[in-house]
């Protein structure tokens, strides 16, 4: 089966924009949730959505924003974009059933200049 | 959210057999104990996750003493391809838990020809 696809791959923004991401996960996964990865602090969780809720979210400022539409797929949100933004986001999928087995996506490079 | 440890980095040939372990003192009765492989610009993928005792995959095998306060990746003859940063995170699977994965460090380790 395919697996999380995350659009778009590459991204290059200025500081003050905003810039959506988009995550397509497993097909009959209902849980997704958002990564951030950086250098210097890693890999951190921003959020989780199930049957389009959010359910658990990270230490993130309110710039950072989700949703999840009625067919799973989700969508991540930075407003005022600020150059400690650029990192790779990343997607996970799983089922509710098995959520530490979690699929990732290949991430979105952002580039904020 | 259970603490890990594990070592920053380690190197190995080709051929040999690799073995990864992770502390975590502080484990929950609810806890499980999973790893994942990172390759450099891609997401995290799922390796293998036990509860105590031993577990094998196709993958790796998952050593759990009988405490459960550390756990031991053992990757068979590694190759280079196997080059990649390893995470144990300790978490529950259950459906009332706070969703998210907690990545430490890692260990970055370096198959070597």
């Amino acid at each position: 089966k395919a697996g999380v696809t995350q659009t778009p791959r590459y991204l290059i923004k200025t500081r003050g924009q905003q810039v959506t991401l988009s995550c397509s996960p497993i097909s009959g996964h209902r849980s997704v949730s958002w990564y951030q990865q950086t250098p210097g602090q890693g890999l951190q969780f921003l959020f989780e959505y199930f049957s389009e809720t959010q359910r658990n979210k990270g230490n993130f400022p309110g710039r950072f924003s989700g949703r999840q539409f009625s067919n799973s797929r989700s969508e991540m949100n930075v407003s005022t974009l600020e150059l400690g933004d650029s990192a790779l986001y990343l997607c996970a999928s799983s089922t509710d059933r098995a959520y530490t087995e979690a699929f990732f996506g290949q991430g979105t490079r952002l580039t904020v200049v | 959210l259970a603490k890990t440890t594990q070592p920053i980095s380690m190197d190995s040939y080709e051929g040999q057999e690799v073995n990864i372990t992770c502390s975590h003192n502080n484990i929950a009765t609810n806890d499980y104990i999973t790893w994942y492989q990172q390759f450099p610009s891609q997401g995290p993928r799922f390796i293998i996750q036990g509860y105590k005792t031993k577990v094998t995959n196709e993958v790796a095998s998952l050593f759990i003493p009988a405490d459960r306060k550390s756990s031991t990746l053992s990757l068979p003859r590694v190759s280079l391809s196997d080059t990649a940063v390893y995470y144990c995170l300790v978490g529950s699977i259950s459906s009332g838990s706070a969703r998210q994965l907690t990545f430490g460090s890692g260990t970055q380790l370096t198959v070597l020809p």
